[in-house]
């Protein structure tokens, strides 16, 4: 696509559920990030796709936050057992291979009340 | 030590003036530098890269690198109230292929 698609752009669950959320790429961006970002606060890692694998997952907070991504396209971030702290815009950016800056998508927030 | 610093502000310029945005950051062998601005309520967009040493331009915008200093700035010149928003300053750190965030810089500018 013509940008990285993030879905959904809201979504409010109650403590405890389980969501997923959804980016689909730049096409032909074999490189995905994921971030997360609170209130007034900056950037906060989560993991890097290169293509289907993710050699860098050392930001995920809990192993309740774990991330896919299929056929070097779209991505599945998803949170079990959601907390009240999970509460954050949730980023996805992609970039090709050979130019380190990214392209981010509009986000998911994310509310659990 | 955060691995890259940046004043939060706000930073307030007059219209016309030149706003001054600074970032440090930890990493000495730190290769690539990014500035992203980051308007209320959207999600950051790519305005400046830079890789060398010194000042590389682009319209209105000027960063500036000095990497023995572990310095990276962002000149914005004849400042707009469009300018109005939070800069963030990413790096690529050694070894590392994702960016690492500032918290950023609030830039005002008053008409």
């Amino acid at each position: 696509g013509a940008g990285v698609s993030q879905s959904p752009s809201n979504k409010v669950t109650e403590k405890g559920k389980d969501v997923e959320l959804r980016c689909d790429p730049i096409s032909g961006h074999t490189a995905l990030y994921w971030y997360r970002q609170s209130l007034g606060q900056g950037l906060e890692f989560l993991i890097y796709f290169q293509g289907n694998s993710a050699p860098d997952k050392s930001g995920l907070p809990s192993d309740r936050f774990s991330a896919e991504r299929t056929g070097g396209s779209v991505s599945t971030l998803t949170i079990q057992r959601t907390q009240q702290e999970d509460s954050a815009v949730y980023l996805c950016a992609s970039s090709s291979d050979n130019n380190y800056g990214y392209t981010f998508g509009s986000g998911t927030r994310l509310t659990v009340v | 030590q955060k691995e890259v610093e940046q004043n939060s502000g706000p930073l307030s310029v007059p219209e016309g003036a030149i706003a001054s945005l600074n970032c440090t950051y930890s990493d000495r062998g730190s290769q690539s530098f990014f500035w992203y601005r980051q308007y209320s309520g959207k999600s950051p967009e790519l305005i400046m890269s830079i890789y060398s040493n010194g000042d590389k331009e682009d319209g209105r915008f000027t960063a500036q690198l000095n990497k023995a200093s572990q310095y990276v700035s962002l000149l914005i010149r004849d400042s707009q109230p469009s300018d109005s928003a939070t800069y963030l300053c990413a790096v690529k750190n050694t070894g590392r292929r994702a960016l690492t965030f500032g918290s950023g810089t609030r830039l005002q500018v008053q008409p």
